[in-house]
């Protein structure tokens, strides 16, 4: 069975350029996440969907990363404009839901100078 | 403020031994994980124990739930140097997403 896949693996990003960050779920999975993570703050969520549906916006991350989930089979993560401290690992995973273990993708490295 | 988080930062054994790595939390949950992460992958579930749980087993690893106390423990016997990793707890407090610790850093010494 294929995992979550992630895509590019690593973004170089100028200040203020918009990034688009991709994950395709495992199929039939019914609960999406994005992460982000580094090695200060740890896991922070970013978005979270159920059924396509966004039930988690992410607080403070709601200004410049917007997620969307066009159909079950994938998912975007928009960052803009990008800034410096956007610099991170960006996870997605995926879940059937209730509880559910969580799959991780391998993740995307993003620097941004 | 993190709702769940590991006790210590880092610990390093020499392969053989038995380690423990400790996790409190502040509200009430349903359900903990525990997540390992090697470098340059994303986490992988190791076990999941719910509330009404107090320990699980997954070979070599057995993780405890206090619910009284609010703590949790996962417990790695004769470990190997791929056990290298960063061990996570993750906690579900009823709304299905998880809060993840901040992790702690097991080094495994041949």
């Amino acid at each position: 069975d294929a995992g979550v896949t992630q895509t590019p693996r690593h973004e170089v990003a100028e200040k203020g350029q918009t990034i688009i960050l991709k994950c395709e779920p495992v199929s039939g999975h019914n609960d999406l996440f994005w992460y982000r993570q580094t090695k200060i703050q740890g896991l922070e969520l970013l978005s979270y969907f159920r059924s396509k549906s966004l039930m988690e916006d992410g607080g403070a991350f709601k200004d410049r990363f917007k997620a969307e989930m066009l159909n079950s089979s994938f998912s975007t993560l928009k960052i803009q404009p990008t800034e410096p401290k956007d610099s991170a690992v960006y996870l997605c995973a995926s879940s059937p839901g209730n509880q559910d273990t969580q799959y991780f993708g391998p993740g995307t490295r993003l620097l941004v100078l | 403020s993190q709702l769940a988080e590991e006790n210590s930062w880092a610990l390093s054994v020499h392969e053989g031994e038995s380690v423990t790595v400790n996790c409190s939390y502040k509200t009430s949950i349903t359900a903990l994980q525990w997540y390992r992460q090697k470098s340059g992958k994303g986490p992988a579930q190791l076990i999941l124990i719910r509330s009404n749980e107090r320990e699980k087993r997954n070979g070599r690893l057995r993780a405890t739930l206090d619910t009284s106390s609010q703590s949790s423990s996962l417990s790695i016997t004769a470990t190997r140097c791929e056990d290298t990793a960063v061990y996570f707890c993750a906690t579900d407090t009823g709304n299905y997403k998880y809060v993840f610790g901040a992790g702690t850093r097991l080094k495994v010494i041949a």
